[in-house]
């Protein structure tokens, strides 16, 4: 069954504004993790949040954690074009990932 | 350090032929996961091998797909015959410690077609 769901599922954002993306569980985690996909192309780890942490930063991206609601949020200052891509949150799941559907970002120039 | 790689990247075929898509871990990682995403939907786990048994076939859809990996090293998944909703991209993830999903790394992927 699938355990993250991401929202919006699409976002349209000028460039250079900020894009805030959530995603909400429903099982108890270990980590939880964003993923990006651009168009035709493979999934990229952004980065990992463990369950004990309520926030990370790398670059311009910022994640959130909030065990209690069972819900994470990425979002990315200043967006770039190259910024245009699918995000996924994912959690732990035995030994695999469960993904979720994604969002799809979109940056306007 | 070579990464996951998936050969091809992408591959064109009709419906009812038969597609085989190669994953090679990285070097020494006896994990090696496959996943794919169906267009519109969310990446889903198919299995993993740890070395050449199959550890978890859970999340095969049906029996016309085929993973092997024989010798431990580069796995393949058959599809045979391809059918329309067999569309998407494929994923091939690998790591060194099983359970470490912090630690999976994954391929390009390959896109497949069905027409």
């Amino acid at each position: 069954s699938q355990q993250g769901e991401e929202d919006p599922q699409a976002l349209s954002i000028q460039e250079g504004e900020n894009a805030t993306m959530n995603c909400s569980y429903k099982t108890s985690i270990n980590n939880l993790q964003w993923y990006r996909q651009n168009s035709g192309r493979g999934l990229v780890h952004l980065i990992l949040i463990r369950s004990n942490e309520r926030e990370k930063h790398s670059g311009r991206l910022r994640v959130t954690l909030d065990t209690s609601k069972k819900s994470s949020s990425l979002l990315i200052t200043a967006s770039r074009a190259a910024d245009t891509a699918s995000y996924f949150c994912a959690t732990d799941g035995d030994d695999k990932i469960i993904f979720g559907k994604g969002t799809r970002l979109h940056i306007l120039p | 350090e070579a990464g996951v790689t998936q050969f091809p990247s992408h591959s064109v075929i009709e419906k009812g032929q038969t597609v085989t898509l190669r994953c090679d871990p990285i070097s020494g990682h006896d994990n090696l996961y496959w996943y794919r995403r169906v267009m519109g939907k969310e990446i889903k786990f198919l299995l993993h091998f740890v070395k050449e048994s199959k550890q978890d076939e859970s999340g095969m859809p049906n029996n016309r797909f085929l993973a092997e990996r024989t010798g431990g090293t580069y796995s393949t998944l058959k599809v045979q015959p391809a059918e329309l909703e067999d569309s998407g991209v494929y994923f091939c993830a690998s790591s060194y410690l099983a359970g470490a999903v912090d630690e999976q790394f994954f391929g390009p992927g390959t896109r497949l077609t069905v027409l």
